[in-house]
This record gives structure tokens, C-alpha cells and sequence, in this order.
């Protein structure tokens, strides 16, 4: 089956850097995507990466390794506007989205 | 502010009760799809719409149904309500049906009783 595995809930203090993890297992495979989800709003597109690496976007980075079926989103210098839900996406083989339930990231000051 | 809009915002609904979630894009995407949101779930794929005149299942799709007579308008619609379909539907768009990054509507908060 499909399957998209990601932390629940993480904590960070504001200044900090954070790494949330996704592993995925799709039925072939055409990219990797993240979104930001605010409480109540709807997600917004984020990054996607479909070649092994780190792609840079200002405070936000995602990363990607096809072989191992994984991939990270960075924040550095947590905001706290950077409170809320992140979710993975992997992309299938016939181009529909599998969602994992999100990462919940609480910042602190 | 070209977007995607979503209506009602919210709604209480009796079982049993035929309902139409709307739906509308001004960014001429091709592509359309209706996503049920659950708490501690992800986001799962109730239909879709590569380009006007064309519709496809998605993952949940018993219960609801969907039209594409335009590239704008992607009405969602459950025949005959049930609790279970308590949930927030998310309608999303891209500008074509692969990897594209898909645009959200803010959301219909549905409560069926």
C-alpha cells in the first residue's frame, strides 16, 4: 500500500533550526512535495523535489533521497509565524498526491 | 485577488440531506480536486478534474459526485448526507494534472447530524 510517515507534533524555540523528517512509500514516485498549513487555513505550497538533494528556499530547505524513500523540510531562524502544521505530499505514478497527516510545529520564545 | 473561492464557509446539515459544495478558480488552471481533511489524517482525494469535461475517482469517492462543464467551476456534491462525511473539504487546483503545485481554497467546514 501507500504510505507517508511523519513525526506528529515537534517543538522549537524561536531563533532555532528545525528538521521534520517524512519517509514515504508510494507506487512509483514523481516528486516530493511541502506544504504550511495555519490552524483553520489551507495548506500552501511550500517546495517540491524530485532529484536526490537539497533545495534551498530563504529560511526553508527540503531535501530529498529517492533510494531511501525520505525526505526533510529545514527552517532556520523559527519565527513565531512558523507555528503550524507541515505536510508531506509524495506525488505517485499516476500523478496523484499521498498526504501524510502532518507535523504539528509548536515554536516557543 | 485571482484564487480559488469556496462556498459556504461552514454548514450544519441533517442526515439524509442532498448538499453542493461550490467551487470556483479564476486562475484558468486545467486541473481540479476535492480533498476531505480529518483530524490526525492526511488530506485524502475524494475526485478530480484533469480538464473541463473530464472527472476522476480519487480515493474516498463513494458518497459524493462531481461536474466539469467549465474550466472555473468544480461543484462537489453529496447525494445523501451521513455523519461520517463530517468534515473539512478542501477544493485545490493546478495548473496542469502532474507536478504542478496545487493551489487551496479555504475551506468548507461540513457537520452532518
Amino acid at each position: 500500500g501507500q504510505n507517508i510517515d511523519q513525526p506528529t507534533e515537534m517543538t522549537a524555540t524561536e531563533g532555532a533550526i528545525v528538521q521534520i523528517n517524512c519517509t514515504y512509500q508510494t507506487s512509483g514516485f514523481n516528486g516530493l512535495f511541502w506544504y504550511q498549513q495555519h490552524a483553520g487555513e489551507a495548506p500552501t505550497f511550500l517546495s517540491y523535489n524530485v532529484l536526490d538533494g537539497l533545495e534551498e528556499k530563504g529560511r526553508f530547505s527540503s531535501f530529498l533521497s529517492r533510494s531511501k524513500g525520505y525526505s526533510y523540510l529545514l527552517l532556520k531562524e523559527l519565527q513565531m509565524k512558523d507555528s503550524a502544521s507541515y505536510l508531506c505530499a509524495a506525488l505517485d505514478s499516476n500523478y496523484q498526491l499521498i498526504w501524510g497527516a502532518g507535523t504539528k510545529l509548536i515554536i516557543k520564545p | 485577488i485571482a484564487g480559488i473561492t469556496q462556498a459556504p464557509t461552514s454548514q450544519i446539515l441533517a442526515a439524509g440531506r442532498r448538499m453542493t459544495l461550490r467551487c470556483t478558480q479564476d486562475m484558468r488552471h486545467n486541473a481540479m480536486y476535492w480533498y476531505r481533511q480529518d483530524l490526525g489524517l492526511g488530506l485524502r482525494l475524494i475526485h478530480y478534474s484533469n480538464t473541463a469535461g473530464t472527472t476522476g475517482k480519487g480515493e474516498v469517492p463513494d458518497g459524493y459526485s462531481v461536474s466539469r462543464a467549465n474550466t472555473d467551476d468544480f461543484p462537489l456534491t453529496l447525494a445523501s448526507a451521513v455523519p461520517s462525511q463530517t468534515s473539512v473539504y478542501f477544493c485545490a487546483s493546478s495548473d496542469s494534472f502532474d507536478n504542478q503545485p496545487q493551489h487551496f481554497g479555504d475551506g468548507t467546514r461540513l457537520s452532518i447530524l
